[in-house]
């Protein structure tokens, strides 16, 4: 069966420093990955999504920048953070092939505060 | 705008009671329609997923209806339960996108 790992759970790190959070995948090969993030009270908003080993597409121009170094693992980071990067940031799974057609599967996210 | 509404915002109810959540969309073209329930500090976990020519798909306790000519879908909840509690996300996908609603976020109460 599928696993997807995200660490850490939860994150306070003061604006101005530096982020990686990381997310892996086990029992599936070439999946495609996201990363999502959540504002307190606010649906889910697409960052990036990767269809590849190093093949990033990103959806919003942001602070954030995303790497998929390995087939199944997928970091999002920032060289200095900002207020408004807080949130809970999920990252997710599907089969390969088109972004919206396979059912996507979420980690347990990272709770991201800024200080 | 956002291509997926969802109501009510939130929802209390009484424990044992149903309830029904709503979802409309203006995607097109439209591939599938998906139902999430995400607990608080979790990811979401999906509930139901249904293609065009689908109406309605169960699983326990929740009942997803779908009207592809009024782009409309509901999340019907059966006798609920305290554990219900949570946020309930619709997504509507076409190929290659797919577009989150608001979420309706529920509350039921003993």
């Amino acid at each position: 069966s599928q696993t997807i790992h995200q660490w850490p759970a939860t994150l306070v790190q003061p604006v101005g420093s530096p982020l990686s959070l990381e997310c892996t995948v086990e029992g599936t090969s070439n999946p495609n990955l996201y990363w999502y993030r959540q504002a307190a009270g606010r649906g889910l908003q697409l960052l990036f999504y990767s269809v590849g080993i190093g093949q990033i597409s990103s959806e919003v121009p942001q602070n954030l920048s995303a790497s998929r170094p390995q087939d199944r693992q997928f970091i999002l980071s920032s060289k200095k953070l900002l207020l408004s990067d807080s949130g809970f940031y999920l990252c997710a799974w599907s089969r390969g092939g088109t972004r919206g057609g396979y059912e996507q599967y979420f980690g347990p996210g990272t709770r991201l505060t800024v200080t | 705008k956002n291509q997926v509404e969802q109501s009510p915002q939130s929802l209390i109810i009484l424990e044992g009671k149903n309830c029904t959540l709503q979802c409309n969309y203006t995607v097109s073209p439209f591939s599938n329609l998906r139902w999430y329930k995400q607990d608080t500090g979790r990811g979401p976990v999906s509930l139901t997923i249904m293609t065009f020519s689908e109406n309605t798909k169960s699983n326990g306790r929740y009942t997803a209806t779908l009207d592809a000519d009024t782009k409309q879908s509901s999340l019907h909840i059966t006798a609920s339960q305290l554990s219900d509690s949570a946020s309930y996300i619709c997504v509507v996908s076409e190929n290659n996108d797919m577009r989150f609603g608001a979420g309706t976020r529920l509350t039921v109460k003993p």
